[in-house]
């Protein structure tokens, strides 16, 4: 069945740099595009980034275009998301999701990211 | 890039209907056909109950509807029960690939 497992969150302190990881199975990088969403504490959803099935072309939220990259290795099916300069307001739980039907089916249990000082 | 607006919250008894309005615009909610709801019980991953506006994936009761008339996308929850008691939040596709999210809906049931 169609998994997505989350890692590599944790804390750090303002300016520096962290790599999520998102491990797939069930499906395919060739064939789903897959988003990242965060969600801060207490906070609603905020969509992130979004790469598409090709793996050619990413796409970010504007205000975090330059900051986060985003990248898969299809040979691991995982996919990455390279987040620096981190700000205390991108403190959240980061979740995987697989794109279906222009948006996301099945979600990963998210990865906490906190930024402190 | 704004978030969708969608009331705080809702309220309603078992048995009844409530519906979660999601407003937005023409260039998002307004100008595709793309927009999901999203159910999230605490402490676990969002669920999605509704996509491409008013299609329900398998497994998803049949209590669950949506709808959109302009710019406002809709949830509509009949025949509610207590296990629908979660924050219900939309998605919808803002072209050139980018998305938005609601706020979220915090829905009680009395």
């Amino acid at each position: 069945q169609v998994q997505l497992v989350e890692s590599g969150g944790g804390v750090v302190q303002p300016g520096e740099s962290l790599r999520l990881s998102c491990a797939v199975s069930g499906f395919t990088f060739v064939t789903s595009g897959v988003h990242w969403v965060r969600q801060a504490p207490g906070k609603g959803l905020e969509w992130v980034a979004f790469i598409r099935s090709d793996g050619g072309n990413k796409y970010y939220a504007d205000s975090l275009r330059g900051r986060f990259t985003m990248s898969r290795d299809d040979s691991k099916n995982t996919l990455y998301l390279q987040m620096n300069s981190l700000r205390p307001e991108d403190t959240a739980l980061y979740y995987c999701t697989r794109d279906s039907n222009w948006g996301p089916d099945y979600w990963g249990q998210g990865t906490l990211v906190t930024v402190s000082s | 890039q704004s978030a969708l607006t969608q009331p705080r919250s809702v309220s309603g008894s078992p048995g009844q209907s409530v519906t979660i309005s999601c407003t937005g615009t023409s260039s998002d909610v307004g100008g595709y056909n793309f927009v999901s709801w999203y159910q999230q019980q605490p402490g676990k991953a969002p669920k999605r109950m509704i996509y491409e506006v008013t299609k329900r994936p398998s497994g998803v009761p049949d209590r669950f509807s949506g709808s959109k008339s302009g710019n406002t996308a809709s949830l509509t929850i009949s025949g509610l029960q207590a296990e629908d008691e979660a924050d219900y939040s939309c998605y919808s596709y803002a072209g050139s690939y980018t998305w938005l999210f609601g706020a979220g809906t915090k829905l009680t049931v009395l």
